[in-house]
């Protein structure tokens, strides 16, 4: 079946620095999502890109969807211990629209 | 706008005992999502439903659960007969119908219910 996969599944970072989480699909999405959750809380959509090479940018946070509609990826910029959590993607195969196939998350780790 | 509400968001049942998870999502939202997520894991779909209607439940173990969506009222996810494995975080989510010029639109997510069986 189709799969979603997140690298890397863990990441520690020292406050300042950058982190970037990819996500690959093996087949084609219609669009891909991303969410974060905090610990102990839950998904709470960030972004949806739909075009092919879009990019777009929240702040310090940086998405990308590739030219293939195949992946994407999560950049961000001098991290804060704000941004701990797990980052997630999810998307829509571009055949099925009937539910997201989701990545098992990035988990996010901040020290100050 | 009241979000997705979830209840209860914590739950204690003991071996073979019947768990209901409930859920109301954001009004005008008529697609319901049921997920499963274990500690330290990612969110695993279980069943996705419209009003009265279920869409896709690949994810739902063949036995001892079961989702519904009434016309009125909740989506229901009842596991019956719980077991120790079935102790995890059940998250639903909502979104708006598809077919009003936003499909393939976000998931809000509720709160979760987090059940353990004890």
């Amino acid at each position: 079946g189709q799969q979603v996969m997140q690298i890397p599944q863990y990441q520690h970072v020292q406050e300042g620095e950058d982190f970037t989480t990819y996500c690959n699909s093996s087949t084609t999405l219609s669009n891909i999502q991303w969410y974060k959750q905090r610990p102990g809380g839950h998904p709470v959509f960030l972004i949806q890109l739909v075009k092919s090479g879009e990019v777009k940018k929240q702040k310090r946070l940086t998405f990308q969807f590739g030219e293939a509609k195949k992946n994407s990826s999560l950049h961000i910029t001098a991290t804060q211990t704000t941004d701990v959590g797990t980052y997630f993607c999810a998307g829509y195969n571009a055949g099925n629209n009937r539910k997201l196939i989701w990545g098992l998350g990035t988990s996010l780790a901040v020290n100050p | 706008n009241a979000g997705v509400m979830q209840n209860p968001r914590h739950l204690v049942r003991r071996r073979g005992q019947e768990a209901r998870l409930r859920c109301s999502p954001m009004k005008g939202h008529s697609h319901v999502y049921w997920y499963r997520q274990l500690p330290e894991e990612g969110l695993k779909f279980m069943v996705y439903l419209q009003k009265e209607n279920i869409i896709d439940e690949s994810g739902m173990p063949k036995e001892r659960f079961s989702a519904e969506f009434p016309k009125e009222g909740p989506s229901i996810l009842r596991i019956q007969q719980v077991v120790r494995g079935d102790s995890a975080a059940y998250f639903c989510a909502s979104s708006p119908m598809i077919g009003q010029g936003r499909q393939n639109t976000e998931a809000f997510f509720g709160q979760g219910t987090r059940l353990t069986v004890v």
